[in-house]
Order: C-alpha cells, then structure tokens, then sequence
C-alpha cells in the first residue's frame, strides 16, 4: 500500500526555467508535508515543509502547494539550477515529529 | 555541530554472516530513527526510538533484525543472518521530539552476496 505516491521517476528541465515536482497522498490523516533533497552518496537533506492549515510555503526559490481536497503536493522550483540536479523525496506524516512515509523519489536534472 | 554520523558506509557480506550499524545522532535530538532504503524506492521506517524506548517498531523483521539506543543517544542496528534481500542503504535519522524535521546520515550501503 503506497501511501505517498511520486509518479514520475525523473523529470528534466533547461536552467532559468521552472521544475513542477509532484506528489499524491492516500491517507487523509496526513497532516505535515516535507521535501528532501538526496545527492548520490548523502543522506536526503531537508529542503521545506507545509503544514496541512497552509495551501502554499515559500522559501527563496523552493515553494511546496497543497491541495488537500486532490491529496495533492508540489514542489516549485524557479529559477532552476544545475547545482538543483538531485532525486526528490516527498515524505508525509500525521503529526508533527511522528513516522514520515516517503515516496519513490523523483531525479531532477538541470541542464546547463 | 556535527551531523549525524553512520558507521560503515560500505559492508559487504556473505549471505547469513551477521552485520551492524552504527549511529550516533546530533547531540540533542532525542528521536532516533533507523530507514531501509532500496534501490530506486524511497527511505521506510524500520524502528523509531523516544530517547532509550522503541515507540514504533513494527516495521522491523523481528526474527532477523534488532535494534537497541541503551542510553537514549547513540544506536545498534544489527541483522543476523543476513539474506541476500537485506541488500541496501540503512539510514539513521534524528530529529527533535517536536518537529517533523528529520537529520539524516550519509546511510551504510550493505550488500550481501
């Protein structure tokens, strides 16, 4: 049961422009949103979060949307860069410190 | 301040050899976690620990895998016998009781042959 669903395994984008990262939950009380960031050979990285009260969180070039009604996240990431070439992990959790379920990851790479 | 740290990063075994791994969470951070991590899959959660207690270890293969944080800091995780399934990068994390934030480490890479 795939409870956090990222149904693109890799996305591919030109530098300047925007990458759309999305993800799709299935458990309704998830209320806490995070992205990480994983380069090869590191452990994922925290990149932002969003709270199940907010529909968007912004922070410099990162800005997570939810919609709850869908069960649907994204992440946004303007202007892109080539350092930004890393997979992506959408993780959801019921309250705020608890178990977080990941997705499958999505590789984003920016292409100079 | 030092991140999380994770010892080996690289072991490779034989099938039903036994293995460990080592964690040590930043200093502070009183929730320990362990993640499994497949190839091409995302991190899941084998056992989280509120300081020395297990609070949520029912992802754990019990029959094969244990875990321990006997003095609520750093942490054990042992497989014995390994199978060749086990092949993966394990992930310690930690985090502050009452965030969602979770500190990962670079992960131990295990491949059992």
């Amino acid at each position: 049961d795939q409870q956090v669903k990222q149904n693109s395994p890799s996305l591919s984008v030109q530098e300047g422009r925007i990458s759309i990262l999305n993800c799709d939950y299935t458990n309704s009380m998830f209320d806490y949103f995070l992205w990480y960031k994983k380069y090869p050979a590191e452990g994922p990285t925290f990149l932002i979060s969003i709270s199940s009260i907010k529909d968007k969180n912004e922070d410099g070039r990162f800005t997570v949307f939810l919609n709850k009604s869908a069960k649907h996240l994204s992440l946004h990431i303007v202007p892109s860069q080539p350092g930004d070439s890393a997979v992506y992990f959408c993780a959801a959790g019921e309250t705020s410190g608890s178990r977080l379920t990941f997705g499958e990851g999505t590789q984003l790479t920016v292409n100079p | 301040e030092a991140g999380v740290v994770q010892s080996p990063r690289y072991k490779i075994i034989e099938k039903k050899q036994p293995v460990a791994f080592w964690c040590n969470p930043i200093s502070g951070h009183n929730t320990l976690y362990w993640y499994r991590q497949n190839l091409g899959q995302g991190p899941e959660l084998l056992i989280r620990y509120e300081n020395e207690e297990a609070v949520d270890d029912s992802q754990l293969p019990k029959d094969r895998f244990s875990a321990e944080r006997l003095k609520g800091v750093d942490s054990t995780l042992k497989i014995q016998p390994a199978e060749l399934g086990d092949s993966a990068v394990y992930l310690c994390a930690s985090s502050l009781s009452n965030t969602g934030e979770l500190f990962f480490g670079e992960g131990s890479r295990l491949t059992v042959l």
